[in-house]
């Protein structure tokens, strides 16, 4: 497609249960964020991929929280042992070039914890 | 779906109306500023940007103002549609950063 996929849409997880969650960005797209947002919020930063290499992970709230990027395409999202405070939304955005300007962000999988 | 922005302040403006929506951000050092609007369901979307050595700058419809001197940055929407209704954000960019900041959301209501 022509803008950014993230699936599932929508995640429902038991307390500890592990998650992934998918992002395929603007194919040829360099850079790649992943956002979370909680309610009434804006987007907070997680973390931050040029190509594979993950250059910023100072927004991931815990050791619980892995993302990958290993062919500088496709990004994972990956939640151990989830939280009830894990539950919001994760954004996935791209860019062209090696900033965040002009961000096209998906539509986001929608993480609930039971 | 669940919708982003149940608790945020909320601007009610009519049909063909201007809307302006406020922002302060806190950071004198970020250069680039960005207005995000957000439907239920949807990622944010770009509308305008604006570089820290600009005051102001149009696109359609809209107009983003920066003021540096008391860190103020407003969105103008220029003859309100049912279609603007939305959360909008503002977001930074910190000089030589990478990491874009987003304030906290208004709702906007356009009543028909």
């Amino acid at each position: 497609g022509a803008g950014v996929s993230q699936s599932p849409r929508y995640k429902v997880a038991k307390r500890g249960q592990d998650v992934a969650l998918r992002c395929d960005p603007i194919s040829g797209h360099v850079s790649l964020f992943w956002y979370q947002q909680a309610l009434g919020q804006g987007p907070e930063f997680l973390t931050y991929f040029q190509n594979e290499a993950q250059l910023d992970k100072s927004g991931l709230p815990s050791d619980r929280f892995f993302a990958e990027r290993p062919e500088g395409s496709v990004s994972t999202l990956k939640i151990q042992r989830t939280q009830q405070e894990d539950s919001a939304v994760y954004l996935c955005a791209s860019s062209w070039g090696r900033s965040n300007e002009k961000l096209f962000f998906g539509s986001g999988t929608q993480l609930s914890v039971l | 779906g669940e919708s982003v922005g149940l608790h945020l302040p909320t601007l009610s403006v009519q049909e063909g109306d201007n809307s302006i929506i406020n922002c302060a951000y806190s950071n004198s050092a970020s250069d680039y500023f960005i207005w995000y609007k957000q439907e239920s369901g949807k990622g944010p979307q770009f509308i305008i940007d604006i570089r820290s050595n600009m005051d102001k700058r149009q696109g359609q419809r809209v107009t983003v103002l920066l003021n540096k001197t008391v860190k103020h940055l407003s969105l103008q929407i220029a003859a309100t549609q049912p279609g603007d209704s939305a959360v909008y954000f503002c977001a930074e960019i910190k000089a030589a950063g990478n990491k874009l900041t987003f304030g906290g959301g208004t709702r906007v209501l356009v009543k028909p």
